[in-house]
């Protein structure tokens, strides 16, 4: 049984179009997470849900929008994409604010 | 400005010798440390973590040290396996709010264990 899952595994999109990743999870935890792994292989957080109110929203264009329909799922959209957004996206989620996280497999998205 | 730093991007160990791995931070307020471990086209996986009120966790073949005073944490893998080749990331966190932590992490180390 998968943990936390993501759909899709890889996305290859161009420039101006707009995709959605999503994400679930299955151990019953309340806190969920999207991180962004760069070129420079940098994991940095965007945004962080706590039973679908944001609690954490780093500094992160508003083209990229969380959204939490429930707390097993954290969905994120990403309107008018650009090259820059190329980049590995993890989910994760976590029992409560100071324990660990537990990460999804990633989605690597390409914007051409 | 990088709060938590892995400086070595790499490191060979010979199967059944201790592997070291080595993160140092600069935030005073972080009070949780993790250490991850990612093969490629996977989710990193937690190891182990140590919370700032302690200076040593052990499980299994992992240790993790913290020192304070020096703003510095270790892994050690003993012995090392070829099945622990893959890639090392320290993360800290300061508690954020009640209910979600950011953590910060390291550009990660790249472990060989060579037979």
């Amino acid at each position: 049984d998968t943990a936390v899952s993501q759909t899709p595994k890889y996305l290859v999109t161009q420039m101006g179009n707009d995709k959605s990743i999503k994400c679930e999870q299955n151990l019953g935890h309340d806190t969920m997470y999207w991180y962004k792994q760069d070129s420079k292989k940098f994991l940095k957080i965007m945004f962080s849900y706590n039973n679908k109110e944001l609690i954490i929203n780093e500094t992160v264009p508003n083209r990229f929008s969380p959204k939490s329909p429930d707390k097993a799922h954290l969905n994120l959209h990403i309107n008018s994409l650009e090259l820059g957004d190329s980049a590995v996206y993890f989910c994760a989620s976590s029992r409560y604010g100071g324990g660990e996280q537990y990460f999804g497999p990633g989605t690597r998205l390409t914007v051409t | 400005d990088q709060q938590v730093k892995q400086n070595s991007p790499s490191l060979s160990v010979q199967e059944g010798r201790i592997s070291i791995l080595n993160c140092d931070y600069t935030n005073s307020m972080f009070d949780y440390f993790l250490w991850y471990k990612k093969y490629p086209a996977e989710g990193p996986t937690f190891l182990i973590s140590i919370s700032s009120i302690k200076d040593k966790n052990e499980d299994g073949r992992f240790t993790v040290f913290l020192n304070k005073s020096a703003k510095h944490l270790s892994l050690h893998i003993v012995p090392s396996q070829p099945g622990d080749s893959a890639v090392y990331f320290c993360a800290a966190s300061a508690i954020y709010t009640g209910t979600a932590s950011k953590l910060t992490f390291g550009t990660g180390t790249r472990l060989q264990v060579t037979l």
